[in-house]
């Protein structure tokens, strides 16, 4: 079926190390979003990115659509403990006149200060 | 604008059971989407809701369906429960002005469901 693969599963970093997520599709995305979830809680919709090769950046969080868009990447740059928890992916696939938001298992990521 | 709330928070049912969940999303939006989450599968799309209407579906059995009234709100039933049924279902709101558009879904804190 189809999948969105997310990797790494897990991440342990130092504080103010960087970290990467990414995630990758057998098909052809209308356009992916990115969520946090912090342990205990629930999805936080973080950015959209809709564009081939779109790049989109929050504060220490960059964001990359792929030019065929069929992967995407988040990099922190410093981490920091407030940025603990699983980061997903969801990409958005049109066909057979529907469309769904499949997501990717998620990075979940600790730092260690 | 209060946040998406959903109820109850926390569910035990016994296998061959049925349940309903309740949704009721932020003040405004039309779109309602449902989701389950478990630890070996993750986050996987259920089913949104538009106006009164299923806009969309995903993988799920037909023990899976829901509604949405009048007012937005959304109701989720499951019936003939079973084991691997136990899960956070989470539901998650939206304007609803395009279908697809990926207008940012705001989620409520979820229903967790334990079938023993």
């Amino acid at each position: 079926g189809q999948q969105v693969m997310q990797i790494p599963q897990y991440q342990h970093v130092q504080e103010g190390e960087d970290f990467t997520t990414y995630c990758n599709s057998s098909t052809t995305l209308s356009n992916i979003q990115w969520y946090k979830q912090r342990p205990g809680g629930h999805p936080v919709f973080l950015i959209q990115l809709v564009k081939s090769g779109e790049v989109k950046k929050q504060k220490r969080l960059t964001f990359q659509f792929g030019e065929a868009k069929k992967n995407s990447s988040l990099h922190i740059t410093a981490t920091q403990t407030t940025d603990v928890g699983t980061y997903f992916c969801a990409g958005r696939i049109r066909g057979g006149g529907s469309e769904k938001l499949v997501f990717g298992k998620g990075t979940k990521l600790t730092v260690n200060p | 604008k209060a946040g998406v709330t959903q109820t109850p928070r926390y569910l035990i049912k016994t296998r061959g059971q049925q349940v309903t969940l309740s949704c009721s999303p932020i003040s405004g939006h039309r779109s309602v989407s449902w989701y389950q989450q478990t630890p070996g599968q993750g986050l996987q799309f259920l089913f949104e809701y538009f106006s009164e209407t299923q806009r969309n579906k995903g993988n799920f059995p037909g023990r899976f369906s829901g509604r949405q009234f009048s007012n937005s709100r959304s109701e989720m039933n499951v019936s003939t429960l079973e084991l691997g049924d136990s899960a956070l279902y989470l539901c998650a709101s939206s304007l609803g002005v395009t279908s697809g558009s990926g207008e940012t879904q705001y989620f409520g804190p979820g229903t967790r469901l334990l079938v023993l």
